[in-house]
């Protein structure tokens, strides 16, 4: 039972243009909202979060947007660099179980120069 | 500041081996979490750790699989008798308290 998907497995945007990567969920548990960001043999890494009690969170080039009646968010990258081309994770986690995250299964973003 | 280390990076074994995965969280870091990717999917929560206690396991496969964190040392996660579906990436992430934990660069196990 995937409780978060990512429902597209890459994506290939233009440098300089705009990146959006899709996240559903389904458990209405979930609270707290991650991306996180892995390049191949490394570990992810966390690029930006958003609470529940929010709808969008900026951090420079990258925004997150959360609509909790439709159960999605997503990340915003503008402009995209080439440097940004890496597997992009949703993560979700509750309250209950504040530490443990729910991952999706991550967006490949290529972004070519 | 080192950041969470894992040893080995890569790990070969032979099906019935013993695998023994390493993992040194951040300075100051008392929570451990450890979690596997399988090919094509995403991370998955296995268990979660402070010194010397087992917070959540509920993750892990009922058999063969065990871990821990002592008082002194690094956490390791011990797969026994290790049979090819249990080759993955096996990420360690470590945090102060409950708030975002940070990954190391992950063991790859292939048994063979």
């Amino acid at each position: 039972d995937q409780q978060v998907k990512q429902n597209s497995p890459s994506l290939s945007v233009q440098e300089g243009r705009i990146s959006i990567l899709n996240c559903d969920y389904t458990n209405s548990m979930f609270d707290y909202f991650l991306w996180y960001k892995k390049y191949p043999a490394e570990g992810p890494t966390f690029l930006i979060s958003i609470s529940s009690i929010k709808d969008k969170n900026e951090d420079g080039r990258f925004t997150v947007f959360l609509n909790k009646s439709a159960k999605h968010l997503s990340l915003h990258i503008v402009p995209s660099q080439p440097g940004d081309s890496a597997v992009y994770f949703c993560a979700a986690r509750g309250s209950r179980s504040n530490y443990k995250l729910t991952f999706g299964k991550g967006t490949l973003l290529t972004v070519n120069p | 500041n080192a950041g969470v280390m894992q040893n080995p990076r890569h790990l070969v074994r032979r099906r019935g081996q013993e695998a023994r995965l390493r993992c040194s969280p951040m300075k100051g870091h008392s929570h451990v979490y450890w979690y596997r990717q399988l090919p094509e999917e995403g991370l998955k929560f296995m268990v979660y750790l402070q010194k010397e206690n087992i917070i959540d396991e509920s993750g892990m496969p009922k058999e063969r699989f065990s871990a821990e964190f002592p008082k002194e040392g690094p956490s390791i996660l011990r797969i026994q008798q290790v049979v090819r579906g249990d080759s993955a990436a096996y990420f360690c992430a470590s945090s102060p308290l409950n708030t975002e934990a940070f990954f190391g660069q992950g063991t790859r196990l292939t048994v063979v």
